[in-house]
């Protein structure tokens, strides 16, 4: 199982986009990347996934060079509800990958 | 379209006690997989089950076991608790073991004593 390296932690403001980046050296070929956010006594919700480029949904966009040995969630114009714990997982099968301690980021107004 | 529940919602036990959490996936899905969760950490995974057979574990002991029942509901059973074991223990269902899209259910706070 891929490791998976992201900051402690990251401030913003309202308004702001955010960039979360998440190291996966060992990353194999079969592995997606995929991204879950955090809210204190829930359970993590889905955020997005990919395997290479640029993916984008509602909510967020991800990044993976070509290498793919790392990711960027970005998060455009943040808002206070947005503070959370974000996890960057990465695996090939469902349900079997590490999560790390993942980045506590806080917004402020 | 019904999310993943589990029950109970809290639970307090004492060393050496067996408890047993329950676990409804999402209509549609048939993989189940559980995870630990101590405060302040990522949650770690147990295991995972396909289709009625354990499809996976993680780095725990026997003592921790788990069954899927067909309409794919599952149970997490953790015997001889230590204090140690208190954490929220989460359920994750996805509709196919191919893909790291989970679905997760709101967690079982269990405090051992």
């Amino acid at each position: 199982l891929a490791k998976t390296t992201q900051p402690i932690s990251m401030d913003s403001y309202e308004g702001q986009e955010v960039n979360i980046t998440c190291s996966h050296n060992n990353i194999a070929t079969n592995d997606y990347i995929t991204w879950y956010q955090q809210f204190p006594s829930q359970g993590p919700r889905f955020i997005i996934q990919g395997y290479k480029t640029k993916v984008t949904n509602e909510v967020a966009s991800l990044f993976i060079p070509a290498d793919r040995k790392s990711s960027t969630l970005s998060l455009p114009r943040v808002s206070l509800s947005d503070t959370a714990v974000y996890y960057c997982l990465v695996g090939d099968m469902g349900g079997k990958s590490t999560f790390g301690d993942g980045t506590t980021l806080t917004v402020k107004p | 379209e019904t999310g993943v529940t589990q029950s109970p919602t809290h639970l307090i036990k004492t060393r050496g006690q067996q408890v047993t959490l329950r676990c409804s996936s999402q209509s549609g899905h048939n993989t189940v997989s559980w995870y630990q969760q101590a405060l302040g950490q990522g949650p770690q995974f147990i295991f995972q089950y396909y289709r009625e057979e354990e499809n996976g574990r993680g780095n725990f002991p026997p003592r921790f076991s788990g069954l899927q029942f067909p309409n794919y509901s599952s149970e997490l059973n953790v015997n001889a608790l230590e204090l140690d074991d208190s954490a929220l223990y989460l359920c994750a269902s996805s509709s196919s073991a191919l893909r790291e899209t989970q679905y997760f259910g709101p967690g079982t706070r269990l405090l051992v004593l």
